[in-house]
């Protein structure tokens, strides 16, 4: 079966731009998380879906960022007048539910010149 | 704020040694915890998580023990081989958020 998705794997952008950045969970899977890594440093948390609702959203930097799940799978996050220090991985993973084994996708690389 | 961290930014192991990974955590109500494996370029990978009524859970290869009295969780790899090469995160829940340490990066010596 496929694992967590996320498109596209790199992305490119000039300051200033509106981004989105895409993940397809693994099929079944209730609770979706987003992360943004940066080098050297470990996965700092986001937002979190239970379903279609943003359960958490305590994690987003400021109201630049954006994240949906519309139909409780697919889910978008949204990024606002790019700045440079958004450049970061941005990883996404889902669970079965929460407090249970989380699966990542590959990450999205965005790079804002 | 409460946070998990790991003691050690860098370990070296000889092929073949048991490798040993220690993090500490600070939230006390946390109940369920993960170890992650993240090679060059790729997502976190999922190796074994613990909770918080248990003090040992044994994989293949890995050992996870959680001692909630000094709030101390490791990770123990089984002869290390060049594959385990990586960065090894733990991570805790809180409030049903997963949230990760900086991590320890797993160097091994041929």
């Amino acid at each position: 079966g496929a694992g967590v998705s996320q498109t596209p794997s790199n992305k490119v952008t000039e300051k200033g731009k509106y981004v989105e950045l895409r993940c397809d969970p693994i099929s079944g899977h209730t609770a979706l998380y987003w992360y943004r890594q940066s080098l050297g440093q470990g996965p700092e948390f986001l937002i979190y879906f239970q379903g279609t609702g943003a359960a958490d959203d305590s994690g987003l930097p400021n109201d630049r960022f954006f994240a949906v799940r519309p139909e409780g799978s697919v889910s978008t996050l949204k990024i606002q007048r790019t700045e440079r220090g958004d450049s970061a991985v941005y990883l996404c993973a889902s669970s079965l539910m929460i407090n249970t084994e989380a699966f990542f996708g590959q990450g999205t690389r965005l790079t804002v010149v | 704020g409460e946070s998990v961290g790991l003691h050690l930014p860098t370990l070296s192991v000889q092929e073949g040694d048991n490798s040993i990974i220690n993090c500490a955590y600070s939230n006390s109500a946390s109940d369920y915890f993960i170890w992650y494996k993240q090679e060059s370029g790729k997502g976190p990978q999922f190796i074994i998580d613990i909770r918080s009524n248990m003090d040992k859970r044994q994989g293949q290869r890995v050992t996870v023990l959680l001692n909630k009295t000094v709030k101390h969780l490791s990770l123990q790899i089984a002869a290390t081989q060049p594959g385990d090469s990586a960065v090894y995160f733990c991570a805790e829940t809180q409030d049903d958020k997963i949230i990760f340490g900086k991590g320890t990066r797993l160097h091994i010596l041929p």
